[in-house]
């Protein structure tokens, strides 16, 4: 099974509609970096999180790490054909020498207009 | 500045054949990671490269091997091609530091595409 699990594995919605992904571990994460992929292309890197509780947002985009580093959540307020794609979490465990960079399978997103 | 470049974006070989994917790192990057990407897999670690060395390795046979220069730009090479090798694959590039987590950004080219018939 995967270390980071995402979900939905894909999402279809109207223009103008509110989405979550979420993106969970088992372990406890030391930092999680969320990124968009326009398809097959390279990764566009969005936000990175890593204190318990934190949230950060970029324009219409919102995302959380929960209380205990495990999980957290991608918003997409009022969303846009522009924020189709494909959204990967990528979770880091451990730091130093010991650091090891883990990925969700990622989260189709097609907005219709 | 310049972002990450790899070359060439689409191949075609057929099994049996090797082939070489370069990438160039953005400037000051010191540790350049590959990626392999497939619909069914996701995103596959198959080796970062800091200072000429390899730092860490993925799962991959040995049939997968990569080298980095001086100049911190990196060649992935594959070995006597599968049907299963058909995949995207990306380079990243980040500063290299193992603590800090903005330190492990990474910032990725825009792939290869290989396919293999």
């Amino acid at each position: 099974s995967q270390e980071l699990e995402q979900s939905p594995q894909s999402l279809i919605v109207q223009e103008g509609k509110n989405l979550t992904i979420n993106c969970t571990s088992s372990k406890t994460l030391y930092g999680l970096y969320w990124y968009k992929q326009k398809y097959g292309e390279g990764l566009i890197f969005l936000m990175m999180l890593q204190k318990g509780g934190e949230e950060k947002s970029h324009e219409k985009i919102t995302a959380k790490l929960d209380e205990k580093k495990q999980q957290s959540s991608l918003h997409i307020t009022a969303s846009q054909p522009s924020h189709a794609g494909i959204y990967l979490c990528g979770a880091l465990l451990n730091a130093g020498n010991n650091r090891k960079l883990i990925w969700g399978l990622g989260t189709s997103l097609a907005v219709n207009p | 500045k310049a972002g990450v470049t790899q070359t060439p974006r689409y191949l075609i070989k057929t099994r049996g054949q090797q082939v070489t994917l370069s990438c160039s790192p953005i400037s000051g990057h010191r540790s350049v990671s590959w990626y392999q990407q497939t619909p069914g897999q996701g995103l596959q670690f198959l080796f970062e490269y800091f200072s000429e060395t390899q730092r860490n390795k993925g799962n991959f046979p040995g049939r997968f091997s990569g080298r980095q220069f001086s100049n911190s730009r990196s060649e992935m090479n594959v070995s006597t091609l599968e049907l299963g090798d058909s995949a995207l694959y990306l380079c990243a590039s980040n500063l290299g530091g193992t603590g800090f987590i903005g330190a492990n950004v990474l910032t990725f080219g825009a792939g290869s595409r290989l396919t293999v018939l």
